[in-house]
């Protein structure tokens, strides 16, 4: 069966500082990829996404940015993060032949 | 413009009864995909139930089933039989187009409580 994985679970970070979050999916092969933000009792916002290795597609202007060295992983990162950062994080991945997709366990970022 | 409307913040059932959690999205595609998603407080985003625009059948998945009215634009959630469990938050997404990259568009979200 397929897993998606995440880390770090929460993370605690100055404003100004880098930062890499990382995300893979076992049990599948060229799945799109997606990163989500979740501004605290808000919807999801979709940040990137990606439909294979080095693909990268950017949604939202921002100081974010993404990457996909391999197929089952995809990174998120700043160079220097924002207090406007803050939130929850969300990696997801859906197979070219189903509709929905399926998230991993989430990344909490706060900026100090 | 909002896609996807979810008119409800916060909604109150009593245990085993059935409640309808309202959304309502805006698209100029013929070929879409409506989803709905449980978000406990741990965070996790948990798949519930899909509908495609050309699904001619509301949806049904155990207790949960959508009621589909695409003249109106709308994709309601309907849980029978509330359990303390279905206690989360409720998110209404919307896939444009018939494939492809499959952007979901969220909603704001609905809030459900179950009461014993």
């Amino acid at each position: 069966s397929q897993t998606i994985h995440q880390w770090p679970a929460t993370l605690v970070q100055p404003v100004g500082s880098p930062l890499s979050l990382e995300c893979t999916v076992e049990g599948t092969s060229n799945p799109n990829l997606y990163w989500y933000r979740q501004a605290a009792g808000r919807g999801l916002q979709l940040l990137f996404y990606s439909v294979g290795i080095g693909q990268i597609s950017s949604e939202v202007p921002q100081n974010l940015s993404a990457s996909r060295p391999q197929d089952r992983q995809f990174i998120l990162s700043s160079k220097k993060l924002l207090l406007s950062d803050s939130g929850f994080y969300l990696c997801a991945w859906r197979t070219s032949g189903s509709g929905e997709q399926f998230f991993g366990p989430g990344t909490r970022l706060t900026v100090l | 413009a909002q896609k996807i409307t979810q008119t409800q913040p916060g909604m109150f059932v009593q245990e085993k009864e059935a409640v309808t959690l309202d959304c309502t999205y805006d698209t100029s595609d013929q070929s879409y995909g409506l989803f709905w998603y449980k978000q406990p407080s741990s965070g996790e985003m948990i798949f519930l139930i899909y509908q495609g625009s050309y699904d001619e059948q509301n949806a049904t998945e155990g207790r949960y089933s959508l009621n589909f009215q695409k003249a109106r634009k709308s994709a309601n959630l309907v849980i029978s039989a509330s359990q303390l469990g279905d206690s989360a938050m409720y998110f209404c997404a919307m896939r444009e187009g018939p494939g492809g990259y499959n952007k979901l568009i969220f909603g704001a979200g609905t809030r459900l409580a179950v009461h014993p």
